[in-house]
């Protein structure tokens, strides 16, 4: 069974612009949920999707949206991007709805640099 | 508000020797908890959780944790260390039941001595 992917793996861009990540969860998953990792803040929630809609929400500026498709592969969007969004996001799929059974695979992350 | 802490930020430990590493975590309700670790060039993976029953929880790669209420802590433990293990571990409260809406600690950097 193939794993999470994440694409791109590396990305660079400049302050104001915007930015689309994309993660496609393990086939079966219905829940993708994305994470920010930096070295001052470590890793922070940033949302949850399960079949399309938003569950769950992290607090983060209204910068960061996200969205998520029929077949669950979700993307992540930054506009207006700054200096302190360069990170490396990370996505995790689960199936969602099993409760206490559920096990979250994480993909290997988006490295976004903003210059 | 639900909070995770790792007071050490970085371990070394002795290949063979015993591991202990702390979490304490602020939660009003029944805590869903969850050990992952982080090795340089992988993607997090999950070494335990712990939603309920039984308080000691047996894990991958020959990890345990113990849940204890009374002092708010989800410390992880292995017997002895092998060189692989060096990492970063990470400690996790869930938002939710399902578990996919995680609150992680800061993290502790394992390092082996060999």
């Amino acid at each position: 069974k193939a794993g999470v992917t994440q694409t791109p793996r590396y990305l660079i861009k400049t302050r104001g612009q915007q930015v689309t990540l994309s993660c496609s969860p393990i086939s079966g998953h219905r829940s993708v949920s994305w994470y920010q990792q930096t070295p001052g803040q470590g890793l922070q929630f940033l949302f949850e999707y399960f079949s399309e809609t938003q569950r769950n929400k992290g607090n983060f500026p209204g910068r960061f949206s996200g969205r998520q498709f029929s077949n669950s592969r979700s993307e992540m969007n930054v506009s207006t991007l700054e200096l302190g969004d360069s990170a490396l996001y990370l996505c995790a799929s689960s199936r969602g709805d099993r409760g206490g059974q559920e096990t979250q695979y994480f993909g290997p992350g988006t490295r976004l640099l903003v210059l | 508000a639900q909070s995770v802490t790792q007071p050490d930020i970085h371990i070394t430990v002795s290949e063979g020797a015993s591991l202990e590493l702390r979490c304490n975590y602020s939660y009003g309700a029944t805590p869903y908890l969850f050990w992952y670790v982080q090795s340089p060039g992988q993607g997090l993976q999950l070494l335990l959780k712990y939603f309920s029953g039984d308080t000691l929880v047996q894990g991958i790669k020959g990890f345990e944790a113990e849940f204890k209420r009374s002092q708010s802590s989800f410390n992880l433990r292995k017997p002895s260390v092998h060189w692989s293990d060096a990492a970063e571990y990470f400690c996790a409260v869930g938002l939710n039941q399902a578990g996919t809406a995680l609150i992680f600690g800061k993290g502790t950097t394992l390092s082996v001595s060999s």
